[in-house]
């Protein structure tokens, strides 16, 4: 299964509604989450079953989607939320990441 | 706390092998899934292996199949992954991940693995 986030990157100000979408190449239900890696750092999951919001994550971070289409939102982006933004399936194996989206500041 | 620390990274040559380990604590470890991703320098993430609790299940991703194999030791804590003919391909950060319900929530700080001449 092929994921294809879009954009690759993105420049946004402080308090500006980010949206990233993430499309799979064949249905994968709910089974989709959300990562964000910052530089030199492990990535951090922020999202699981497309829309569950894993504790103590922002409740700014919204997902959402099933099937092939989905998508993650940050609501009003703050400094600490520039970073790398990846999806991953957990549908089947092999278990497949989204390219990234790269949040800039503008 | 959980925590997972990587270690057995280093520089090895084209065809040679490493031996990643991964140590497990603050979980029951023997409970849960483990999973290992790599990160070539300045590249996406690429899910690498899991295997299950019991080390029942074990998959592998095509670009490793054959090369790499995924193991524990649920009576050590800890989780390892054999590397063998590297190519300079497979130069990358590797992580170690927990699996929970089907995503990977907890995270390892990584150990490099670089493969050259």
């Amino acid at each position: 299964i092929q994921l294809t986030q879009s954009p690759s990157s993105l420049s946004a100000s402080v308090g500006d509604r980010v949206t990233i979408t993430c499309r799979a190449s064949q249905g994968i239900s709910s089974y989709l989450a959300w990562y964000q890696q910052k530089p030199g750092k492990a990535p951090k999951l922020l999202i699981y079953a497309a829309s569950t919001l894993q504790s103590g994550v922002p409740s700014r971070f919204s997902g959402s989607g099933s099937g092939t289409d989905f998508t993650l939102t940050i609501s009003s982006l703050q400094p600490e939320d520039f970073a790398t933004y990846y999806c991953q399936q957990l549908n089947s194996y092999p278990r497949t990441f989204g390219g990234g989206t790269k949040v800039e500041i503008k | 706390e959980v925590q997972l620390v990587e270690s057995g990274g280093g520089l090895v040559k084209p065809g040679g092998s490493l031996r990643l380990s991964c140590a497990a604590s603050g979980f029951t470890f023997s409970s849960y899934s483990m999973n290992w991703v790599r990160q070539a320098p300045g590249k996406g993430l690429e899910w690498v292996s899991s295997i299950s609790s019991s080390s029942s299940y074990i998959y592998y991703a095509d670009s490793v199949k054959g090369r790499f194999t995924i193991s524990r030791d649920n009576a050590k804590n800890s989780l390892y992954l054999q590397m063998n003919s590297l190519r300079a391909e497979d130069t990358a950060v590797y992580y170690c991940a927990r699996e929970f319900r089907q995503v990977l929530d907890y995270w390892g700080q990584g150990t490099l693995v670089t493969v050259s001449s």
